[in-house]
């Protein structure tokens, strides 16, 4: 069993569509918790860095980690075409700093 | 701020060659690791520097695979010899050496296929 589960997509919404992406994972010792997207032939832009439980907001994306079922979100208000890419979820536990990522989710977001 | 760059951006060499790779990190970043995502897997670890120190190198798949990173800067991860499983997109990152939380900064990566 691979330590974060993620679905590969590809996940198509129209524009202005609210988003939602999600993985779980499986190491309880996880605490960090990490969103990057990832445009094609291009590295993985850190969008979103949380630490244990609850939520957190940057502008229109919105991170999720709920410790208790193991189960990380991200959402995205207000879709744009510009936001078509692949969102990689990431989880490490203190005292490491061994990223575990999941395979990603391709998004492509319909003008 | 410049971001972390690699060299190069894609390189392919026949089975048995040899290939460095280079990453240069952020300025003043002393954490530096190296990442491989091969096709149709997820990105997973190789090893992380602090400074010029190997501080894990669990996920260096064999001894083909030798990294190093002198004077604690730039960084290079050499294959010798290439197999056909070496195939895929070599990451590197870095970030600040903090208490506390580690946000890595990921470059655009190196493509290495081997024929």
């Amino acid at each position: 069993q691979k330590e974060v589960e993620q679905d590969p997509g590809p996940l198509s919404v129209p524009e202005g569509a609210i988003v939602s992406l999600n993985c779980t994972y499986s190491n309880s010792a996880f605490q960090y918790f990490m969103w990057y997207r990832q445009y094609s032939r291009k590295g993985p832009e850190l969008l979103m860095y949380t630490y244990s439980s609850g939520n957190k907001e940057d502008g229109r994306f919105t991170a999720q980690v709920d410790k208790s079922s193991k189960y990380i979100s991200l959402f995205i208000r207000d879709s744009q075409p510009s936001d078509s890419a692949t969102y990689l979820c990431a989880s490490y536990t203190s005292g490491t700093y061994k990223y575990i990522f999941g395979t990603g989710t391709r998004l492509k977001v319909l003008a | 701020e410049a971001g972390v760059t690699q060299f190069p951006s894609h390189s392919v060499i026949e089975k048995g060659q040899t290939v460095t790779l280079r990453c240069d990190p952020i300025s003043g970043h002393d954490n530096l690791y190296w990442y491989r995502r091969v096709m149709g897997k997820e990105i997973k670890f190789l090893l992380h520097f602090v400074k010029e120190s190997k501080q894990d190198e669990s996920g260096m798949p064999n001894n083909r695979f030798l990294a190093e990173r002198t004077g604690g800067t730039y960084s290079t991860l050499k294959v010798q010899p290439a197999e056909l499983e070496d195939s895929g997109v070599y990451f590197c990152a870095s970030s600040p050496l903090l208490a506390g939380g580690d946000e890595q900064f990921f470059g655009p990566g190196t493509r290495l296929t081997v024929l």
